[in-house]
């Protein structure tokens, strides 16, 4: 079955330092890929998507994902974290063919002054 | 341009009760998807609407329904509430399913 992997429940850094929140998708075509973040008692804002082409993608707020066909993988990274990026972050993909969006469960950031 | 909007942004229901929700979309977008945001089962598909036709619907029982009206506007409906139907339930928006989705900030359910 197609399923999204967050492998980090949670993840804590200080303000500052690098950040990478790891996605996994178990799909067996190349499917739409997403990253949301949702701060608490909001909807979800998109970050970036990769859809094709250029594997590397830059978002909003700094943040970029890589796109990873061997690993079936698209790790989102920020190289320096700020404290209002603290939220929970959710990896997302759209299947093909379809119109359901499956979400990961989610990583929840703290950023430690 | 306006974002999704969602009413209302809190409820408190009873077991045993119905609620409707509402969700606008942004304007000239004809999908909407419905999700049920819990802190066990993270976000869960409930359904996607086009053009007045749910189109996919997720693995949710009968109690749940929605519909979209010519406007594009949506509302879900839960009949015969129980506890566990408390959620953050959001309401996402777009062109088509196959573009990105938009979402709206949700409304939080209690079930007493």
């Amino acid at each position: 079955a197609q399923s999204v992997t967050q492998p980090d429940i949670h993840i804590t850094v200080s303000e500052g330092a690098s950040l990478e929140l790891r996605c996994n998708y178990s799909y067996g075509a190349t499917p739409y890929l997403f990253w949301y973040v949702q701060s608490p008692g909001q909807g979800l804002q998109l970050l970036l998507k990769y859809f094709s082409g250029d594997t590397l993608v830059q978002g909003i707020k700094g943040f970029e994902a890589e796109f990873k066909r061997s690993q079936s993988s698209f790790n989102l990274r920020k190289p320096s974290v700020h404290w209002s990026d603290a939220a929970e972050y959710f990896c997302a993909v759209l299947l093909s063919g379809t119109y359901k969006y499956i979400f990961g469960t989610g990583t929840r950031l703290k950023v430690l002054a | 341009k306006a974002g999704v909007t969602q009413t209302p942004r809190y409820l408190i229901k009873t077991r045993g009760q119905q609620v409707t929700l509402s969700c606008s979309p942004i304007s000239g977008h004809r999908s909407v998807s419905w999700y049920q945001q819990t802190p066990g089962q993270g976000l869960q598909f409930l359904f996607e609407y086009f053009s007045e036709t749910q189109r996919n619907k997720g693995n949710f029982p009968g109690r749940f329904s929605g519909r979209q009206f010519s406007n594009s506007r949506s509302e879900m409906n839960v009949s015969t509430l129980e506890l566990g139907d408390s959620a953050l339930y959001l309401c996402a928006s777009s062109l088509d399913n196959t573009d990105t989705q938009y979402f709206g900030p949700g409304t939080r359910l209690t079930v007493l």
